[in-house]
């Protein structure tokens, strides 16, 4: 089965503080994903990467960037968290072209 | 410009009652269309899909009911159980054109009362 970890589950930041999101798979996959949910808005793409050193804005990308320096590990970071942050950060991977995303089981990121 | 519209964002059904969510596209260039579940505390999982060269797909009590024409597809969920108790989201996306294509509606959140 395909494993997407992302290491913390509940954060709690502060205004200003810079955060690090990471996520881990182990199936080999070369499409990593972060996406936000929010209570009636769905998921929304914040950046994603087809290989190492690649990366490409998805639809709400402001505020956020991204790193991929080996093929397992995709990390979300916030530079200067701010309260409108404060949301639940999902990693998702994918083999191919297909649809089918398997999901981390989500970081709670509550920004003070 | 919102691609996929899901409805209802609410659902509460009686156990053994048939659940079912409707999504409507906008896209004519869609041509894969999954659903998630995701249940509290855990990240969305595929449920199943379907392709627009057939009007229905059944995997045990769950059920895609495709519209081409109308552009709507819609989720059902016969005999539903508490278990079922979750939020659902459809998606939408053109295949090989990325899974950073993939269009998700709001979500719906469904509870299956006892």
């Amino acid at each position: 089965d395909v494993k997407v970890t992302q290491s913390s589950r509940y954060l709690v930041k502060r205004t200003g503080e810079k955060v690090f999101l990471e996520c881990v798979q182990d199936m080999d996959h070369e499409n990593m994903f972060w996406y936000r949910q929010d209570p009636g808005l769905g998921l929304r793409l914040i950046y994603f990467s087809y290989d190492v050193k690649m990366k490409e804005k998805g639809d709400i990308p402001e505020g956020y960037s991204v790193s991929r320096e080996k093929k397992e590990r995709f990390s979300l970071i916030l530079e200067s968290a701010s309260t409108n942050q404060t949301s639940m950060y999902l990693c998702a991977t994918t083999e191919s072209n297909t649809g089918e995303l398997f999901f981390g089981e989500g970081s709670r990121l509550t920004v003070l | 410009q919102q691609q996929v519209k899901q409805s209802p964002q609410s659902l509460i059904v009686q156990k053994g009652g048939i659940s079912i969510i409707n999504c409507a596209y906008e896209n004519t260039a869609f041509d894969y269309f999954p659903w998630y579940q995701q249940f509290p505390g855990k990240g969305p999982a595929l449920l199943i899909a379907i392709r627009p060269d057939v009007s229905e797909k059944k995997e045990g009590r769950f059920t895609i009911s495709f519209n081409k024409s109308a552009k709507q597809f819609s989720l059902h969920i016969m005999d539903s159980q508490p278990g079922d108790s979750a939020t659902y989201f459809c998606a939408a996306t053109v295949r090989g054109g990325g899974a950073d294509g993939l269009t998700f509606g709001k979500g719906t959140h469904l509870i299956i009362q006892p």
